[in-house]
């Protein structure tokens, strides 16, 4: 079975510092993971996935994320906080190259301080 | 090109009834997901249509089932409603192609459901 762990259901951080939220996930096989950022009141947006290409990946808004086996983590960072990052973030795992029927993380709220 | 739409946004049900959530899928999409947000915790996968039929579904007991029709469009119905389904219920729409890969995996804003 497949599962994922968010350590931090609440990170704070100033503008302008590092973001980094942390992924730990169990799977038997090779997993697919990805990133939702939700804003309130609002769906979820892909912020990036890997797919078992490069270990480390580039998304949306300036994230990046780097895959690593030996730690089964797959953290979320961002070099420069923005007011506007504030949401709330899911990591998510798929076992099928499909990327759907996801299996999520509890979630970390991120909260931005001026 | 529209995205994912939910209807309706909010309702409140009582204990015991009936409810019917509806998706439109996004244009060109033929597979849809849905999930359950409870508050505070991670979505949790229910099922997944393509093509009319489910092919996937999660750890939800039978009175969780789902139609999708012709053009795509979904509904969930949840049957002897229960306090515990008070959730943000999410769909989410995506391509997939005849080697079972799939593109834009779009999610919608959500019904949220309150059952009293």
């Amino acid at each position: 079975a497949q599962s994922v762990t968010q350590l931090g259901s609440h990170v704070s951080v100033s503008e302008g510092a590092l973001v980094l939220l942390r992924c730990n996930y169990s799977s038997s096989v090779p997993p697919y993971l990805f990133w939702y950022v939700q804003y309130p009141n609002q769906g979820l947006q892909l912020l990036l996935k890997y797919t078992s290409a490069a270990t480390l990946v580039k998304g949306i808004n300036g994230f990046e994320a780097e895959f690593k086996k030996s730690e089964t983590s797959f953290h979320l960072t961002k070099p420069s906080a923005h007011m506007s990052d504030a949401a709330e973030y899911f990591c998510a795992v798929s076992l099928n190259n499909a990327g759907n029927m996801l299996t999520f993380g509890g979630g970390t709220r991120l909260m931005v301080k001026p | 090109e529209t995205g994912v739409t939910q209807s309706p946004t909010h309702l409140i049900k009582t204990r015991g009834q009936q409810v019917t959530l509806r998706c439109s899928s996004q244009s060109g999409h033929n597979t849809v997901s849905w999930y359950q947000q409870a508050l505070g915790q991670g979505p949790q996968f229910i099922f997944q249509y393509y093509r009319e039929e489910e092919n996937g579904r999660g750890n939800f007991p039978p009175r969780f089932s789902g139609l999708q029709f012709p053009n795509y469009s979904s509904e969930l119905n949840v049957n002897a409603l229960e306090l515990d389904d008070s959730a943000l219920y999410l769909c989410a729409s995506s391509s997939t192609l005849s080697g079972g890969q799939v593109y834009g995996y779009t999610f919608g804003s959500g019904t949220r459901l309150t059952v009293v």
